[in-house]
């Protein structure tokens, strides 16, 4: 089993950012094969895509949060961080971080953008005045 | 980018068979063969169950299929158990690096 661990703030106000670190155990961060991203799922509600990010940097967004997220990756950690700027109440949700898997064949991979095979156990994120 | 239509809820007895139904566009669905489906019990993280419409990862049993006609994917189970009983999402690659989910379906095993 592939260990990943949110961490971060559990209560945020109105206009803040919210940050958010994954914490990858067992060293496939290093693999070109897998990608990294992050889900929420509002209280009662259903899962949204947040965005992901791949072995060379390169991330990718919800159209509908990207002006205000930021993914990055810090493989010399194994983690990889989620910012969301301006929150608000409607950002309350568990976030959860997730691996996502490929296929290579020497250089030259393919992702499979919607498949996420191992997942952290999520942390709530709630935003109040 | 709209969210894929689920049905809220489905329902089954142990040993039937149930099919839950995702409705997306050619936009996602329609255009790809990236369709995954996600089994949520109550507190615990999403499990993937299925991915690229059909294909299921090691571990999870026989008894789950993916199949998939035009804008609309499909995730049957079947030989239900009490254990099936949780919430489904699927998921959909929607292009231009985007991913999108569904809505969700509780699936009660009578």
């Amino acid at each position: 089993q592939l260990p990943l661990q949110e961490s971060g703030p559990g209560l945020l106000k109105p206009s803040e950012t919210l940050s958010l670190t994954c914490t990858v155990s067992g060293g496939s961060i290093y693999t070109k094969t897998y990608y990294w991203g992050w889900i929420r799922q509002p209280p009662g509600k259903g899962l949204e895509w947040i965005g992901s990010i791949y072995y060379s940097g390169t991330s990718y967004y919800n159209p509908s949060l990207n002006s205000r997220i930021t993914i990055s990756l810090d493989m010399s950690k194994s983690q990889f961080s989620l910012k969301l700027s301006s929150v608000t109440a409607a950002d309350t949700a568990v976030y959860y971080c997730a691996r996502g898997f490929g296929y290579c064949s020497g250089s030259i991979c393919t992702y499979n953008p919607p498949d996420f095979d191992y997942w952290g156990q999520g942390t709530l994120v709630s935003v109040s005045s | 980018q709209s969210a894929l239509t689920q049905p809220p809820s489905a329902s089954g007895s142990p040993g039937q068979s149930v099919t839950i139904s995702c409705t997306g566009t050619s936009s996602d669905v329609g255009n790809y063969k990236y369709v995954s489906w996600y089994q949520q019990h109550p507190g615990k993280a999403p499990k993937l169950m299925i991915y690229e419409v059909t294909k299921r990862p090691s571990g999870v049993p026989d008894r789950f299929s993916g199949s998939k006609s035009g804008n609309r994917a499909s995730l049957t189970v079947s030989g239900l158990q009490a254990d099936d009983e949780a919430d489904y999402y699927c998921c959909a690659y929607a292009g231009s690096n985007n991913v999108v989910f569904g809505g969700g379906t509780k699936l009660t095993v009578l």
